[in-house]
């Protein structure tokens, strides 16, 4: 089945420091990828649309040009948390659909915890 | 977007049958119902989809009638390690490879000994 791949699947890092995230898909590939936030006992918030060859779509109230995401190909998007705060802490997650028929589910990363010192 | 409405919380036993039911009223004609399972620290899981009637796989079945206002995800013969949280979700057709997912609270499934 398809799998998605995220890495690292844990960061400890001081405030200030720039985490980069990676998701990739290894045996499909995806025009499109979606990242996600999911606090302490909480859903998972939908923070972006990550597009292969142009600008990701973020979701209202998420920060553009704090969350960098970057699509350079159809098995690769990065998610760049910049300058972060204690307050970015969080369970990062991304995911994507296999290509195929419209209803294709969606195959999630194994997520990542960000814990800002 | 359809909006989903489960129980917060269920408790169980091992080896007994689980039901979880989720409400979707104004779920639209070309939606899919989709259900994931998350454990602490992970990414959710596909369990299983249905657009009508019944689906079956090897871990689940969903059973959704007529009116499709809901659907009741079952797990037969549960297991300790059955233990998480279980999304709904309704999807719109080729919304699931176009846009990302609307998670609602889910429901926090507890298995005992």
């Amino acid at each position: 089945g398809a799998v998605v791949s995220q890495h690292p699947s844990r960061v400890i890092c001081k405030s200030g420091t720039s985490v980069k995230i990676e998701c990739r898909s290894l045996d499909f590939q995806a025009t499109t990828m979606f990242w996600y936030r999911q606090f302490p006992k909480q859903s998972l918030m939908l923070m972006a649309t990550s597009n292969e060859g142009s600008k990701a779509t973020y979701e209202q109230g998420v920060e553009k040009d704090k969350f960098l995401i970057n699509h350079a190909s159809l098995t690769l998007s990065t998610l760049t948390v910049t300058s972060a705060h204690p307050e970015d802490s969080s369970f990062y997650i991304c995911s994507a659909s296999a290509p195929g028929d419209s209803n294709q589910p969606q195959h999630f990363g194994d997520g990542t915890r960000l814990s800002i010192l | 977007l359809a909006k989903t409405t489960q129980p917060i919380s269920m408790d169980s036993y091992e080896g007994q049958e689980v039901n979880i039911t989720c409400s979707h009223n104004n779920i639209a004609t070309n939606d899919y119902i989709t259900w994931y399972q998350q454990f602490p620290s992970q990414g959710p899981r596909f369990i299983i989809q249905g657009y009508k009637t019944k689906v079956t796989n090897e871990v689940a079945s969903l059973f959704i009638p007529a009116d499709r206002k809901s659907s009741t995800l079952s797990l037969p013969r549960v297991s300790l390690s059955d233990t998480a949280v279980y999304y709904c979700l309704v999807e719109s057709n080729g919304r699931g490879g176009a846009d990302g997912l609307t998670f609602g609270k889910g429901t926090h499934l507890i298995i005992q000994p």
